[in-house]
């Protein structure tokens, strides 16, 4: 299995701030996931964070709004520009399994819950 | 596009029962099946993976099946208890970053 840290847990931001959401894995991996959460709703896929090259944005993402950096194997940034109230969420870094044989099994962080003012 | 299906939406059973949890899903084209847990406003914590050519898979009090011809699987929970209490969630996996999540089944066990 793999270890994530997310930072910061939760935090509450006015309207029109950004806010940068960090990953930390306890090994290295070849891609970083990250979901959103909104309230009642479950996950959805907000980008791929590949190492060394542009963040990989599934359909109503940009990279504008949702930010992503990949400096190094082992951590990621999401950030979440010019906030609205929409954008409450919780924000959930992820990543495949990192021992062998490679299952393909997910691992999430703890979440980082947004309130927007 | 994969749709997955979670019922009931909430649950709630008396401690000691046992009970069955549904995920369904519309393309049997998946790779792999896997079950969360979420608490409240936190993340998710793996339960159980089935890969595609596998049927069922067992960790202590839960057995998760899969039938990929039937877009079905299962969550069983044997001997609730309070602690058990949270929402549950399937993921289909039907490509490299392509995992899609059902909206859950909030589990409520009665003391």
């Amino acid at each position: 299995s793999a270890v994530i840290s997310q930072k910061p847990s939760r935090d509450i931001c006015q309207r029109g701030t950004s806010l940068t959401i960090q990953c930390q894995v306890d090994s290295q991996v070849t891609m970083m996931f990250w979901y959103r959460q909104q309230p009642g709703q479950s996950l959805t896929l907000i980008a791929t964070a590949n190492q060394g090259s542009e963040a990989t944005y599934e359909s109503g993402f940009v990279i504008d709004k949702f930010p992503i950096s990949r400096p190094n194997l082992t951590f990621s940034t999401l950030t979440v520009s010019n906030m609205s109230p929409e954008d409450s969420s919780i924000y959930l870094c992820s990543v495949a399994g990192t021992s062998a044989p490679n299952t393909g099994e997910l691992f999430f962080g703890e979440g980082s819950r947004l309130t927007v003012l | 596009k994969q749709e997955v299906t979670q019922i009931p939406a909430a649950l709630s059973v008396p401690e000691g029962e046992n009970l069955v949890l549904n995920c369904s899903f519309t393309d049997s084209a998946i790779y792999n099946l896997q079950w969360f847990r979420q608490d409240p406003g936190k993340g998710l914590t793996s339960l159980l993976l089935i890969q595609s050519s596998q049927r069922e898979q067992t960790s202590g009090r839960l057995n998760a099946s899969l039938d990929k011809s039937s877009g079905r699987s299962t969550l069983y929970i044997a001997a609730s208890q309070p602690g058990d209490s949270a929402t549950y969630l399937c993921a289909v996996r039907a490509g490299a970053n392509n995992l899609f999540f059902g909206t859950g089944t909030r589990l409520t066990v009665i003391p």
